[in-house]
C-alpha cells in the first residue's frame, strides 16, 4: 500500500505569509494527488486535483506542484480563512490514502 | 443542488453491526462513484471504501476489509456502508462523498455528506 508523509505536521504563520506544505509518497504516484482543506467540525474541501489543477472556485493563491513521489501545496499569501488543516490524498492505486495532515495555526 | 444526507449512526457495542446510509439528490446518481471517509476524534482523515458508479468495483481500506461492505441502490439514489464486527477503534465521524469524475471511482471527491458519528463502546 502507498503511504503518504506530510511535513510539517504543524505550522505557525501570519496573515500574508507564503506557506509551503510537502507531501511525500512511498512510491511513484505520477500526478495522482489531491489536496484538501478542513476546518474544525466541517467536511474537507478539495483545493487541488491531479497534483496541480486548481479546483473550480478555489482562490488562485493556492497552488500545487510535483509529480512522482514529492508534492507541494503553496499558499502565496495566507489569509485569515486559510487557518485550517490540510491533507494530501493519493489517487493512484487502492487503497486510496490520506497524509497525516498539516495544521496551519496563527 | 447536489446533496448527500447521511443517517444511521449512533452508539453500538463492540462486535455488533451498524448500517450507514447516504441519500443523494441533485445529480445523476448512477453516473458517480461514492466514497466513505472517516475521522476518529482529534485524528486525521482515513479513506474507508469506494463503490464505482456502476457498482462493478468495490475497494476497501485494509483496516475494514472483511468487516465492512459498501453498496448502492440506484433506484433510491442511496449508498450504504454495512459495518460488522465493530471495534472500539472504528469510533469516528463517517462521511460519504461523491467522486468528482463521472464513470469513475478513483478521483477526488467534490461533495460531502454532513458526517455522522459512530461510537463503539461497551
Amino acid at each position: 500500500d502507498i503511504q503518504l508523509t506530510q511535513s510539517p505536521s504543524f505550522l505557525s504563520a501570519s496573515v500574508g505569509d507564503r506557506v509551503t506544505i510537502t507531501c511525500r509518497a512511498s512510491q511513484d504516484i505520477r500526478s495522482h494527488l489531491a489536496w484538501y482543506q478542513q476546518n474544525p467540525g466541517k467536511a474537507p474541501k478539495v483545493l487541488i486535483h491531479a497534483a496541480s489543477s486548481l479546483q473550480s472556485g478555489v482562490p488562485s493563491r493556492f497552488s500545487g506542484s510535483g509529480s512522482g513521489t514529492e508534492f507541494t501545496l503553496t499558499i502565496s499569501s495566507l489569509q485569515p480563512e486559510d487557518f485550517a488543516t490540510y491533507y494530501c490524498q493519493q489517487l493512484d492505486s487502492y487503497p486510496l490514502a490520506f497524509g497525516g495532515g498539516t495544521k496551519v495555526e496563527i | 443542488q447536489v446533496q448527500l444526507v447521511q443517517s444511521g449512526g449512533g452508539v453500538v457495542q463492540p462486535g455488533r453491526s451498524l448500517r450507514l446510509s447516504c441519500a443523494t439528490s441533485g445529480f445523476i446518481f448512477n453516473s458517480f462513484g461514492i466514497h466513505w471517509v472517516r475521522q476518529a476524534p482529534g485524528k486525521g482523515l482515513e479513506w474507508v471504501a469506494v463503490i464505482w458508479y456502476d457498482g462493478s468495483k468495490k475497494y476497501y481500506a485494509d483496516s475494514v476489509k472483511g468487516r465492512f461492505t459498501i453498496s448502492r441502490d440506484d433506484a433510491k439514489n442511496t449508498a450504504y456502508l454495512q459495518m460488522n464486527s465493530l471495534r472500539v477503534e472504528d469510533t469516528a465521524m463517517y462521511y460519504c462523498a461523491r467522486d468528482q469524475r463521472p464513470g469513475s471511482g478513483s478521483y477526488v471527491v467534490d461533495y460531502w455528506g454532513q458526517g455522522i458519528l459512530v461510537t463503539v463502546s461497551s
